[in-house]
């Protein structure tokens, strides 16, 4: 079992729709939380961040955090076609060094 | 602030050159970590410094040799370059403190023939 598992799509959703990514982990004492948006061709920029259970809310992004199912998700409000692009999931496991793990991401396509 | 700048943005070498990419950030963060990209492969760790005058492997350490010169730079040497190294590599660095967010710098383009 991978690390962290992402689905690696794509998944397309209309404009205007929500997008919803989730990823899953299997290490257990995970801390925190992380979502990077990635253009083609750009680095990896961080949209979101989470450590505790519940939701976490910045304007059109919402990030979910369930450690007890081992699952965090981001949803995407009214998406726009800006938004595709590949998401990533990352966390900082158990290790030391404050290391992040990441999904191999899932490619969003918001189509008009 | 120009945040986590990296040189050179290209780079093409043939088998057995050496090289070295150079990464440095002005956000003051005690931490820095370099990646590389592969396609299906995710992000994965090369090697990381947690502070100034430290540093460790990460997952794939094999070909590489780093050096946090000071607190802003830190760089990345392949001392003989082999196809498989052809990937893009990010230098990232982390806030510190409560947060352990990591900012990526804009990644170098390497193509060993």
């Amino acid at each position: 079992q991978k690390e962290v598992e992402q689905n690696s799509g794509p998944l397309s959703v209309p404009e205007g729709a929500i997008a919803s990514l989730n990823c899953t982990y299997s290490d257990r004492g995970s801390q925190s939380f992380f979502w990077y948006r990635q253009y083609s061709g750009k680095s990896p920029e961080l949209i979101m961040s989470i450590y505790s259970n519940g939701d976490k809310e910045d304007g059109r992004f919402t990030a979910q955090l369930n450690k007890a199912s081992q699952y965090v998700s981001l949803l995407i409000r009214d998406s726009q076609p800006s938004d595709s692009a590949t998401y990533l999931c990352a966390l900082q496991g158990t290790g030391g060094g404050n290391k992040l793990t990441f999904g191999t991401g899932t490619q969003l396509k918001v189509e008009l | 602030n120009a945040g986590v700048t990296q040189t050179p943005k290209f780079q093409v070498l043939k088998t057995g050159q050496s090289m070295t990419l150079q990464c440095a950030q002005d956000m003051n963060h005690n931490s820095m970590y370099w990646y590389r990209q592969d396609p299906g492969m995710g992000l994965r760790l090369i090697y990381y410094s947690a502070s100034e005058g430290t540093t460790d492997k990460g997952e794939v350490p094999n070909g590489y040799n780093v050096s946090r010169l000071n607190k802003r730079e830190f760089s990345l040497r392949l001392e003989s370059a082999a196809p498989s190294q052809t990937s893009v590599y990010f230098c990232a660095s982390r806030s510190g403190g409560a947060g352990n967010e990591q900012f990526f710098g804009p990644g170098t383009r390497l193509t060993v023939l």
